[in-house]
């Protein structure tokens, strides 16, 4: 059974589109990370969020964790062809020491 | 370089041949877990370790063994592989401290298994 829905699967968009990444569960965790993951690569963390309702800005991309601790977002505005990669969701409980992760969206961003 | 490194990159074997694959790091983290990742199923947990001789089950643990002997250490043992095994394989490892912590993750083991 896959705890974390992210939804879409897919996006292309062209440069300088906003964009928005959902990841949704029925379960509650005491953290939920986003990962970016490029072709040949594992994963890299770009953030953590721990608190209902927070919301943590990196340069163009701003995450945001639901009040009830149930689902995230993922939003980039002004998308550049960096921005091309797998995102992944990944919720944590207790330490964290086991995580759980979304099945992922595919981001291509066209000049 | 602060670092998980995974070895080998890629491995194609025969069905019921046991193989190892080693994964080490180098930031005295306390928490090793073990990923594989196929297409549309997602990263699942093999099996995870919170420190030295202290290992548990994640989510799909059939068909695989580790081990936690030194802290840097946490190979990944496949006593007789079998196809469906085929996949790609992370390692990762985390301090203990902060829930929030995220995983640094190795370059993953893409392993076949014919």
């Amino acid at each position: 059974t896959q705890l974390l829905e992210q939804s879409p699967q897919f996006l292309s968009i062209q440069e300088g589109e906003n964009l928005t990444v959902y990841c949704n569960s029925s379960s509650v965790f005491s953290s939920l990370q986003w990962y970016r993951q490029e072709p040949g690569e594992g994963p890299v963390l770009l953030v953590t969020v721990v608190t209902g309702g927070e919301v943590k800005k990196l340069k163009r991309l701003t995450f945001q964790f639901g009040d009830a601790r149930k689902d995230s977002s993922l939003h980039i505005t002004a998308a550049q062809p960096g921005d091309t990669g797998l995102y992944l969701c990944a919720g944590g409980r207790g330490t964290a020491s086991k995580l759980t992760f979304g099945t992922g969206t595919r981001l291509q961003v066209t000049l | 370089e602060a670092q998980v490194t995974q070895n080998p990159r890629y491995l194609i074997t025969v069905t019921g041949k046991k193989l190892t694959v080693t994964c080490s790091q180098n930031m005295n983290h306390e928490y090793m877990s073990w990923y594989r990742q196929d297409p549309g199923l997602g990263l699942r947990q093999i099996y995870y370790s919170m420190n030295v001789e202290v290992t548990d089950k994640g989510d799909v643990p059939e068909g695989y063994k580790v081990s936690r002997k030194e802290k840097r250490n946490f190979p990944l043992i496949l006593e007789s592989p079998s196809p469906n095994q085929t996949s790609l394989y992370f390692c990762a490892s985390r301090p203990s401290t902060g829930a929030g912590t995220g995983y640094t993750f190795g370059s993953g083991t893409r392993l076949t298994v014919v």
